[in-house]
Parts: C-alpha cells; sequence; structure tokens
C-alpha cells in the first residue's frame, strides 16, 4: 500500500495569511493526487484533482502543485470560511487519504 | 445534478452484519464512467476507503477489510449497497458513500451527507 503523510497535523492562522500544506505519498503516485477540506459534521468536499486542478466551484484562491511524492496544497489569502481539516488523498493505487490537517483561527 | 444518499440502522450488535444502501439521484448508475465507493470515518479520525462498484458490478476492496466486506449494485433501483460482517466496536463510524470518474483522476468529487453507525450490544 502506499502510504500518505502530512505536515503540519494542525496550524493556527490568521484571516489573510497564506498557508502552505504538505503532502507526501511513501512511493511515487505521479500527479494521482487529491485535495479534500472538511469542517465539522460534513462531508467532505472536493478542491483540487490530480494534483493542480482547481475543482468547479472551488474559489482559486486554494492551489495545488507537485508531482511524484510530494505535495502541497495552498491557501493564497484565508478566509473565515476556510477553517476546517484538510484532507490528501492518492489515487494511484488502492485509495488512501493523510492523515489531515487541523487549520485553526490564530 | 447527482446526489447521494445513505441510509440503513444506525445501531448494529457486535458480531452482526452492517448494512448500509446509498441511493443515487440526478444520474443513473448504469450510464457508467463512475465508481460507486464506501468510504468511513471513525470519531474524530480521518478517513478510511472500504471500496468500490462498478456498473457492471465489479468490485475493489480495500485489502484490510476485503475478507469482510461485500458491495453490490441495484442498477433498476439505482442503489449500491454496503455490507460489512463480523462487526466489532472498531467499526463504528460515519459511512458516506462518495462517487468518483472511473477514467480521470478518480477523485471523490460527490458525496452522500453520511450516517453515523454505532456497534454495540
Amino acid at each position: 500500500d502506499i502510504q500518505m503523510t502530512q505536515s503540519p497535523s494542525s496550524l493556527s492562522a490568521s484571516v489573510g495569511d497564506r498557508v502552505t500544506i504538505t503532502c507526501r505519498a511513501s512511493q511515487s503516485i505521479s500527479s494521482y493526487l487529491n485535495w479534500y477540506q472538511q469542517k465539522p459534521g460534513k462531508a467532505p468536499k472536493l478542491l483540487i484533482y490530480a494534483a493542480s486542478s482547481l475543482q468547479s466551484g472551488v474559489p482559486s484562491r486554494f492551489s495545488g502543485s507537485g508531482s511524484g511524492t510530494d505535495f502541497t496544497l495552498t491557501i493564497s489569502s484565508l478566509q473565515p470560511e476556510d477553517f476546517a481539516t484538510y484532507y490528501c488523498q492518492q489515487s494511484y493505487s488502492t485509495p488512501f487519504f493523510g492523515p489531515g490537517t487541523k487549520v485553526d483561527i490564530k | 445534478q447527482v446526489q447521494l444518499q445513505e441510509s440503513g440502522p444506525g445501531l448494529v450488535k457486535p458480531s452482526q452484519t452492517l448494512s448500509l444502501t446509498c441511493t443515487v439521484s440526478g444520474g443513473s448508475i448504469s450510464s457508467g464512467g463512475y465508481y460507486w465507493s464506501w468510504i468511513r470515518q471513525h470519531p474524530g479520525k480521518g478517513l478510511e476507503w472500504i471500496g468500490y462498484i462498478y456498473y457492471s458490478g465489479s468490485t475493489y476492496y480495500n485489502p484490510s477489510l476485503k475478507s469482510r466486506v461485500t458491495i453490490s449494485v441495484d442498477t433498476s433501483k439505482n442503489q449500491f449497497s454496503l455490507k460489512l460482517s463480523s462487526v466489532t466496536a472498531a467499526d463504528t463510524a460515519v459511512y458516506y458513500c462518495a462517487s468518483s470518474d472511473s477514467s480521470g483522476s478518480q477523485a471523490f468529487d460527490i458525496w452522500g451527507q453520511g450516517t453515523m453507525v454505532t456497534v454495540s450490544s
């Protein structure tokens, strides 16, 4: 199985901050990497697919980059509605999610 | 706009079989092009993919759960279902159904709202 790690596990940030979350795969997954946002009591929401493609309807302040084993999710200017937990997920083989990064208010 | 809705018992006794159904609206499972998955989330924890089914009936399961999982599809009802046997308290979780594009990124782009299942006597 291809394992996924994320860093940091949590972070505190202020509205307007630039936030970067990193995801690493245990072996190369090409660009088969997706990012999700989950708010308490809600289902995850797809933000980025194929490492860097923005899902329809997702604000452009979200962006993704990377390939192979190292990936990044960036929120260019954090908004109040962005405080949530973010998960990466590889779709190269058996789907596997990262452990999540919780973004909360500083 | 495709929507998914999970249904099933919220309480299951240990050693019994957990059974859930996902009803698809706004689109047809039979049209193909999508995998139909079950994903769960233990309380306060991360996400675990359980398995998926294609409209043809072909399945792929998480190896860690494969011995206990059966996913089936009923195209006439536009539903797919999960059965998880021999459950224990460790199977207590929110269970989601989700769909993913079978030919592209295979990202889970549509999710149901989730249903909480507690395993307890």
